[in-house]
């Protein structure tokens, strides 16, 4: 089992570029969240999907992010006209469904997002 | 406020001694799990608790849903064990990281 997969590994765009970073998760897992990683505001989370279906995008800006789960082997985190305060490590984890809505979650290596 | 608050927020150990971090939780909380963040950035499955206790090696977790809090225990530090170590809970499927603890094992 390869384990969570985030491509690409490191991205850098110039302000005003689209970036699109995509997750693979671990085959088998229905449910896929995405994180946002930064010094100052440490681990925010973003979405949620469970099997491809958006449950929860209350951690998502209003403006230029988007996600989507097309199948299930794979979501993708779209950013419009990247600023600067878009750079961090965005983080995709995946996991089974549990009881009562508890998820033990799997995280890919990360995709560092530069914007210059 | 912050839903899970981490503690300390940074801890030097010597080799071989032992420590406790802990996360208390402002409600109530269905699962919780630890993870250790190596200096490359990968998030490492620790622990994954429902109330109660789970052991593995050097480390042991307790959570206690009544009391709102987890910890985590540390015995004979290793150098390996330097990291940032997060909680992180659930509460009904949205999982609230805490904002983490820089654990530093010195030589």
């Amino acid at each position: 089992n390869a384990g969570v997969i985030q491509t690409p590994r490191h991205k850098v765009t110039g302000k005003g570029q689209e970036a699109t970073l995509w997750c693979e998760p671990i085959s088998g897992h229905s449910a896929v969240f995405w994180y946002r990683q930064t010094i100052v505001q440490g681990l925010e989370f973003l979405t949620y999907f469970r099997n491809q279906a958006p449950i929860d995008d209350s951690g998502m800006p209003k403006e230029r992010f988007s996600a989507q789960m097309p199948n299930q082997s794979h979501s993708t985190l779209k950013i419009q006209s990247t600023q600067p305060q878009d750079s961090a490590v965005y983080l995709c984890a995946s996991s089974s469904p549990g009881t009562g809505g508890a998820y033990e979650q799997y995280f890919g290596p990360g995709t560092r997002l530069t914007v210059l | 406020g912050d839903k899970v608050k981490q503690s300390p927020s940074a801890l030097s150990l010597q080799e071989g001694t032992n420590s406790a971090l802990r996360c208390n939780f402002s409600i109530a909380a269905t699962t919780v799990q630890w993870f250790l963040q190596n200096p490359r950035g990968s998030l490492m499955n620790l622990f994954y608790l429902v109330p109660g206790t789970k052991e593995n090696g050097r480390l042991k977790s307790a959570f206690d849903s009544k009391e709102s809090y987890s910890t985590l225990h540390i015995r004979d530090a290793q150098l390996e064990d330097s990291g940032t170590y997060f909680c992180a809970a659930d509460f009904a499927y949205k999982v609230i990281f805490g904002k983490g603890t820089h654990l530093h094992v010195l030589p």
